[in-house]
């Protein structure tokens, strides 16, 4: 299957900092990604769709100027996480759609972020 | 309501039996509807998806919808202690590729 990376696997940052968090698709291209967060026994949420080329949508309460995401190629999407407070802890996961009808997403593997 | 609900869990069953997993969406629209099994820490990973009403079967897997009652289900045939793990429905709406996914059902599987 579609195999989507994801950068670092593991963070701790100090409060305050700035985080980058990139993902990869590494056999296939894509046009869009996907951002979502997970915190602890709670389902995912979307955060955020990343297209190449253009500006990221936003879900609704996703602060775009806190959760800044590039979509710089067709393989690569980042998520850079702004002056990190510990409330923004959390296992974030990138996915990209696959197949002939993009219906099918894979998701990467994932990236704890701790903030301390 | 919410758009895609699930039983939280967690679902217990003994090792070999059948277990049998729920999902019940609000949207009419939905037309696309996948699950997904997450284990403790790690990312999802894509089990099966189903468009048309009926049922799907991948290895011991099937999948089951039925658009008019608004739900679709998981059936886990031979459960297997690796198969413990959270499982979520999401669906995907026509014209949008953003998934919106249930709060998932924990399933543990007893030797």
């Amino acid at each position: 299957g579609a195999v989507v990376s994801q950068h670092p696997s593991r963070v701790i940052c100090k409060s305050g900092t700035s985080v980058k968090i990139e993902c990869r698709s590494l056999d296939f291209q894509a046009t869009t990604m996907f951002w979502y967060r997970q915190f602890p026994k709670q389902s995912l949420m979307l955060m955020a769709t990343s297209n190449e080329g253009s500006k990221a949508t936003y879900e609704q309460g996703v602060e775009k100027d806190k959760f800044l995401i590039n979509h710089a190629s067709l393989t690569l999407s980042t998520l850079t996480v702004t002056s990190a407070h510990p409330e923004d802890s959390s296992f974030y996961i990138c996915s990209a759609p696959v197949g002939p009808s993009r219906d099918e997403q894979f998701f990467g593997p994932g990236t704890r972020l701790t903030v301390l | 309501q919410k758009e895609v609900e699930q039983n939280s869990g967690p679902l217990s069953v003994p090792e070999g039996a059948i277990a049998s997993l729920n999902c019940t969406y609000s949207d009419r629209g939905s037309q696309s509807f996948f699950w997904y099994r997450q284990y403790s820490g790690k990312s999802p990973e894509l089990i099966m998806f189903i468009y048309s009403n009926g049922d799907k079967e991948d290895g011991r897997f099937t999948a089951q919808l039925n658009k008019a009652s608004q739900y679709v289900s998981l059936l886990i045939r031979d459960s297997q202690p690796s198969d413990s793990a959270t499982y979520l429905c999401a669906l995907r709406n026509t014209g949008f590729q953003k998934l919106v996914f249930g709060t998932g059902t924990r399933l543990l599987v007893s030797p």
